[in-house]
């Protein structure tokens, strides 16, 4: 069974850079068959998917985030990473790291992580 | 960007009614939709991907058709377990979105 859990603070200060890993269990990050990616959401609110990563490196980030925004892979500790830069409170949100399984170009999100709430303050 | 709206936004039902969550997309996405359910606290879950094809371990009372840009989640007989927010997805064209969610209380 894929596990995925978020690290990082749940504080930053406006204009900081947010950064976040997501540790992968129970199945290999390398794995061809999927995408690893970050989706968030604002209290209360819907969601957004943020990006996501191939296990190569390859990268999709979300246009509205892109300028602020970098996602990583080190598949030697089944690890990806997301780094938001210029955060403002806008950014406030619960943060979830998921699995991207893109059989059949339907491009689903088949496991997702607990989440972690991260509030832009000072 | 394509738009994704539910309908209804809340609906209340009872344990055994037959309950249909819409999804219209502002433009076509031939089947590339996908259907979660987030239970309060939880993260989402996924029900059904590719309109129609139902996830690994996901009770058969949830179905999901359309195509276009109109779509459809049923579940054919609600359960206690099925309250919480559901929300469709589109993986037509990047960025992917959601709809806003529809929440349903068991009543």
């Amino acid at each position: 069974q894929v596990q995925l859990q978020e690290s990082g603070p749940g504080l930053v200060e406006p204009s900081q850079t947010l950064p976040l890993t997501c540790t992968v269990s129970g199945g290999s990050i390398s794995s061809g068959s999927y995408y690893w990616g970050w989706i968030r959401q604002h209290p209360g609110k819907g969601l957004e998917w943020i990006g996501y990563i191939y296990y190569s490196g390859s990268t999709y980030y979300n246009p509205s985030l892109k300028s602020r925004l970098t996602i990583s892979v080190d598949t030697s500790k089944n690890q990806f990473s997301l780094k938001l830069s210029s955060v403002t409170a806008a950014d406030t949100a619960l943060y979830y790291c998921a699995r991207v399984n893109y059989g059949s170009g339907t491009y689903s999100i088949d496991y997702w992580g607990q989440g972690t709430l991260v509030t832009v303050s000072s | 960007d394509i738009q994704m709206t539910q309908s209804p936004s809340s609906l209340s039902a009872s344990v055994g009614d037959r309950v249909t969550i819409t999804c219209r997309a502002s433009q076509s996405i031939g089947s590339y939709l996908n259907w979660y359910q987030q239970e309060p606290g939880k993260a989402p879950k996924l029900l059904i991907f590719g309109t129609s094809s139902l996830q690994s371990g996901v009770p058969s009372r949830f179905s999901g058709s359309g195509s276009g840009t109109d779509f459809t989640l049923t579940v054919s007989s609600l359960q206690p377990e099925d309250f919480g927010t559901y929300y469709c997805q589109q993986s037509y064209s990047t960025p992917y979105t959601f709809g806003q969610g529809t929440k349903l209380e068991i009543k």
